[in-house]
């Protein structure tokens, strides 16, 4: 079954450092998003991915973060100098094409990646 | 603006009990809702959907929601519960299509014997 994949599962890094979480969609979705959660609070929307460029982004998604498309698989979002406040669990998700057994607009979560920022 | 309201941060309930988890939205336009669930260390697990069609929505794992305009709520039922419900369980809405999600603070259940 296609899921989506994000690495590291964990990223420990010190403030002032830039970090780069991976991810790798569903195969033939088309849509992309980075969420975040903070520990203990609700998971909050940063950025929307279609066509090689940001469709929409919160006001969370400043200049020290970015996105990008390398390849036809992979999906990042870099944070070029951490912050304390940073720290949080990042997750990926997909959508796309109506595939087999995979209603279209359905948005596909991938497991996250803890980053903390020290 | 959209926003989803979630009463109760912490829901217990005995084994074989009827689970009720409460979600209110906020939207100006006719909403797409979701439940999510999220078990520890695990990512985002799509429960069930409404989009528009029937308001009584059945997602896995025997739950099920009822869309209700004129309450603005979309609250999630379970008729027994069992142990392994225990989790973190997220409204969300969105505008429908390809929009973000916009969730809702969350509520933790917990279920024992």
């Amino acid at each position: 079954e296609p899921e989506v994949t994000q690495t590291p599962s964990h990223q420990v890094t010190q403030m002032g450092q830039e970090v780069i979480l991976r991810c790798v969609p569903i195969s033939n979705h088309l849509y992309f998003y980075w969420y975040r959660q903070i520990l203990g609070q609700k998971v909050e929307f940063l950025v929307s991915f279609y066509n090689n460029e940001i469709s929409e982004k919160s006001e969370i998604f400043d200049d020290q973060f970015s996105v990008e498309r390398p390849d036809g698989s992979n999906f990042t979002l870099k944070i070029r100098s951490t912050k304390l406040e940073d720290s949080a669990m990042y997750f990926c998700a997909s959508s796309g094409l109506a595939l087999p057994g995979y209603p279209d607009y359905e948005q596909y979560f991938g497991p996250g990646t803890r980053l903390t920022v020290t | 603006a959209q926003s989803v309201t979630q009463l109760g941060s912490h829901v217990s309930v005995s084994e074989g009990a009827l689970v009720l988890l409460r979600c209110n939205y906020s939207s100006s336009v006719p909403p797409y809702l979701f439940w999510y669930v999220q078990y520890p260390n695990q990512g985002l697990q799509l429960l069930l959907k409404y989009t528009s069609a029937a308001t009584l929505v059945k997602g896995i794992n025997g739950f099920e929601a009822e869309f209700k305009k004129s309450e603005t709520s979309f609250h999630l039922t379970k008729p027994s519960a069992h142990m392994s419900d225990a989790a973190e369980y997220f409204c969300a809405v969105s505008e429908g299509g390809y929009n973000k999600l916009i969730f809702g603070a969350g509520t933790r259940l917990a279920v024992h014997p």
